[in-house]
């Protein structure tokens, strides 16, 4: 079964700083992947995704993640994350062509002003 | 444009007693249907799907159990809730064929 692992618990960082968060998933074939966020309060809601072509993704609110095939890795970054980006972060994957999306563990973001 | 509901927002339920979440999809037919759980500390756990009227899929053994009554209508339920039961209950849904979902605002159930 595949599973995606998500290392970075709770983040703290003071505003301007850059962000990374790490994603790991075990899935070896053809994947879909995902970042999804839940600011406090609100619907989990999608930041960005890849399925294919170039593997630097790029989302909404400045957000961009990288997909390395040999790392299985789809890492989040920021290059200055600001007050409103407190919240938690979802990393997930889905087999090509399926629905079944497994989550990982949630980070934990919070930005200090 | 679409929209997904979920009732109640919050429930306190004691141990043994029963259980009914109720989401609902509006501006969209036929979807596929999700229901998870989001324990404290933990992510999300895909606990029933669906792709149609009365198809439920469980990936997870448990005392809970899905309906779907109705295309935009999915239901889940406990006959006796377990301390174990309490979290965070997130409906979603996709289109046929997409594999993009879509939450709802969740429901936080407390057994105690």
């Amino acid at each position: 079964a595949q599973s995606v692992s998500q290392h970075n618990h709770h983040v703290i960082l003071s505003e301007a700083a850059s962000l990374e968060l790490g994603c790991n998933y075990s899935y070896g074939g053809t994947v879909n992947l995902f970042w999804y966020v839940q600011y406090p309060g609100q619907h989990l809601q999608l930041l960005l995704k890849y399925f294919s072509g170039d593997p630097l993704v790029k989302g909404i609110k400045g957000f961009e993640a990288e997909f390395i095939k040999s790392k299985f890795s789809f890492n989040l970054r920021k290059p200055s994350v600001q007050w409103s980006d407190t919240a938690e972060y979802f990393c997930a994957v889905n087999r090509h062509a399926g629905n079944m999306l497994t989550f990982g563990g949630g980070t934990r973001l919070m930005v200090k002003p | 444009s679409q929209t997904i509901h979920q009732w109640p927002a919050t429930l306190v339920q004691p141990v043994g007693s029963p259980l009914s979440l109720e989401c609902t999809v509006e501006g969209t037919s036929n979807p596929n249907l999700y229901w998870y759980r989001q324990a404290a500390g933990r992510g999300l756990q895909l606990l029933f799907y669906s792709v149609g009227i009365g198809q439920i899929s469980s990936e997870v053994p448990q005392n809970l159990s899905a309906s779907r009554p109705q295309d935009r209508q999915f239901i889940l339920s406990s006959k006796k809730l377990l301390l174990s039961d309490s979290g965070f209950y997130l409906c979603a849904w996709s289109a046929q064929g997409a594999d993009e979902q879509f939450f709802g605002p969740g429901t936080r159930l407390t057994v105690l």
